[in-house]
Order: structure tokens, then sequence, then C-alpha cells
């Protein structure tokens, strides 16, 4: 089956533009992730969404930061008046979430996002 | 406050031997620790997982140690392939620390054929 996949794989865009980055998790998921790797360092938590509980978005780095998941499944994340320092990798990831068990998350190849 | 770290950015290792991989963590309501593989251009590849409940979980060539005392786990690939070769990303999770992962900065590892 169809792994997690984004879109676009790559965004330049100029400093103070919007920007919108696509997530579709795998099939039956439930779970739904979004972390950004910047340059040089690890994966950094953004924001996850859980069936159709409140989204945790207590990693968002600020509220220029906002992400919607419709419908249970495809998942937007939008970043508006970007900044340089937005620039990153954007990974999406997904993952079964069935009472308190722990389940691995599958990452989708990520977004290369650059501000210039 | 990083809550998982990877001391060490690189390892370079010889084609058969064994790499190990190393990964402290703080935070004592992680109860989930995952490696996960990432090549460049891609999104990262769960590896191996281990529980709190358990101080060993081995995968063919993967085995992963967890000692609790010492918030303390590492990755033995053994032995050692040229296609290993990739970052390495220890994380964790816990079902009272949100599911969601804490990830470690990552080892680069580079096996010599």
């Amino acid at each position: 089956g169809a792994g997690v996949s984004q879109s676009p794989s790559n965004k330049v865009t100029e400093k103070g533009k919007d920007v919108e980055l696509r997530c579709d998790p795998i099939s039956g998921h439930t779970a739904l992730y979004w972390y950004r790797q910047s340059l040089g360092q690890g994966l950094e938590f953004l924001i996850y969404f859980q069936g159709n509980s409140a989204p945790d978005k207590s990693g968002l780095p600020s509220d220029r930061f906002s992400a919607e998941r419709t419908g249970g499944s495809v998942s937007t994340l939008t970043i508006q008046r970007t900044q340089q320092e937005d620039s990153a990798v954007y990974l999406c990831a997904s993952s079964l979430d069935v009472g308190t068990a722990v389940y691995e998350q599958y990452f989708g190849p990520g977004t290369r996002l650059t501000v210039t | 406050d990083q809550q998982v770290k990877q001391n060490s950015p690189s390892l370079s290792v010889q084609e058969g031997r064994i790499s190990i991989l190393n990964c402290d963590y703080t935070n004592s309501m992680f109860d989930y620790f995952l490696w996960y593989k990432k090549y460049p251009a891609e999104g990262p590849t769960f590896l191996i997982s281990i529980s709190s409940i358990k101080d060993k979980n081995e995968d063919g060539r993967f085995t992963v140690f967890l000692n609790k005392s010492a918030k303390h786990l590492s990755l033995h690939i053994v032995p050692s392939q040229p296609g290993d070769s990739a970052v390495y990303f220890c994380a964790a999770s816990g079902t009272n620390a949100g599911n969601m992962l804490t990830f470690g900065g990552g080892t680069r590892l580079m096996v010599k054929p």
C-alpha cells in the first residue's frame, strides 16, 4: 500500500509570503504528526492530530504556524508571513493510535522549504 | 533542555565490525524508545523499538539495549554493512509524555567497505 506522501517536495518562497504544505497519511492511520528538521538539527515536533480530538499544538513555534486536518485524513500545514528561520525540511508522519498504546510513526519524504 | 541526546554526531566503522550508537534521555516519563534511520532526501524509516519493560530487543543484525537506571539506550548493528550508512535518530515517547516523538539530534554512521 501507499506510504505517507507530501507535496510539494521542494518549495522556495520569498520572505513574507504564505506557504501551504500538504500531507496524505497512510490509509487507516488515525494519528498524524508534523515535524521539522532545520539544517544540522534533529527533528522538532510541531503538531499532532488524533482522530477527531482537538490537536496538540504545543510544538508550534509561533502563531504564524497553523495546521488543519480535514475529514480525518489529509492535513495542511500553513506558515504565514514566512521568515528565513522557517527554512527547514517539514516532515509528516502517521500512525495507528488506539487507546494508550504507542505505535511506530511512518514518515513521508518531507517538504524542503527555503525562504529567501 | 534537550530531553533526548545523541552526543556523537558521527561514527565511522569498518564493514563487518560492530556499530554502536548511543542515546541518553532525561524525561523519566518516557516509556517507549525507537530508532529511525534516515537517508538523504528521504523521510526517517522506523528501524527498531523497545518498551521500558524490557532491556533488550533484537531484530536480525539490529539490537537495542535499554538501561533505565542510567536513562541510556544504544543500538548495536552487527555486522555493519555499507548500506547501513545513514543518519540514525533515537526517539522517545510515552503515554504520559504525549504520543509525539522526541528526537535526538542524530548520529551519522559511515560504514567503510
